[in-house]
């Protein structure tokens, strides 16, 4: 069964403070992984998918990164707008069209 | 703006009630999915749908049921509700039939509550 571990399960950082969430991931073949940004009360907000190991992908101040076990999203110079819920899913090798999700991270960036 | 619309937006009845959740996927797109956004379980994939065959069923209660019509809107049917049913009920769409991984766009949910 496919299992994703997002951590820290909350973050607060202060406006330009750049960090690191990870999502760690079992699953048989990956093919591939996905990140989304989540805002209360609305659903998930696709940002990237990465497909193999070595793979990066950016966006303004978002850059996401994989490897043969986790990925990171890199948030660099961070803004207040940037404060969401960030959820990582994965598509398994035998589980077509089924994402699993992590349960994500909160990030509150403070100004 | 994902493209994907979901009606209605707050559902609120009662235990032992029959309620039914529609989702419009966004222009172009053949498959709907469908999860369940609880605080304990995070979002929990339901069933998939492509061109209008079930193609893969997750945890979904027998009392949940669904089906994608010829013009690729699809029903969330949830019958005998329990207040353990109350959630947020996310649908996603993509343009290919899953075999792909490709991304899934989302709706903004239809929030139910069972009181």
């Amino acid at each position: 069964e496919d299992q994703v571990t997002q951590s820290p399960e909350a973050l607060r950082l202060q406006e330009g403070e750049s960090s690191s969430l990870n999502c760690s991931y079992t699953v048989s073949g990956l093919r591939g992984l996905f990140w989304y940004r989540q805002d209360p009360g609305k659903g998930p907000e696709f940002l990237f998918t990465l497909y193999s190991a070595g793979e990066e992908k950016e966006k303004e101040r978002l850059k996401a990164t994989l490897t043969k076990k986790e990925s990171f999203l890199h948030i660099t110079a961070p803004k207040p707008e940037d404060s969401a819920t960030y959820l990582c899913a994965v598509a398994g090798g035998t589980s077509y069209g089924k994402l699993t999700f992590g349960q994500g991270t909160i990030l509150t960036v403070h100004p | 703006d994902s493209g994907v619309t979901q009606t209605p937006k707050h559902l609120i009845t009662a235990t032992g009630q029959r309620v039914t959740l529609r989702c419009s996927p966004r222009s172009g797109d053949l498959s709907v999915y469908w999860y369940q956004q609880s605080l304990d379980q995070g979002l929990q994939f339901l069933i998939h749908y492509y061109n209008g065959e079930e193609r893969a069923k997750g945890n979904i209660l027998e009392r949940f049921s669904a089906q994608q019509f010829p013009d690729l809107h699809s029903e969330l049917n949830l019958s005998s509700l329990e207040l353990g049913d109350s959630a947020l009920y996310f649908c996603a769409s993509s343009v290919g039939s899953g075999t792909e991984a490709q991304p899934q766009h989302f709706g903004d949910g239809t929030r139910l509550s069972i009181l």
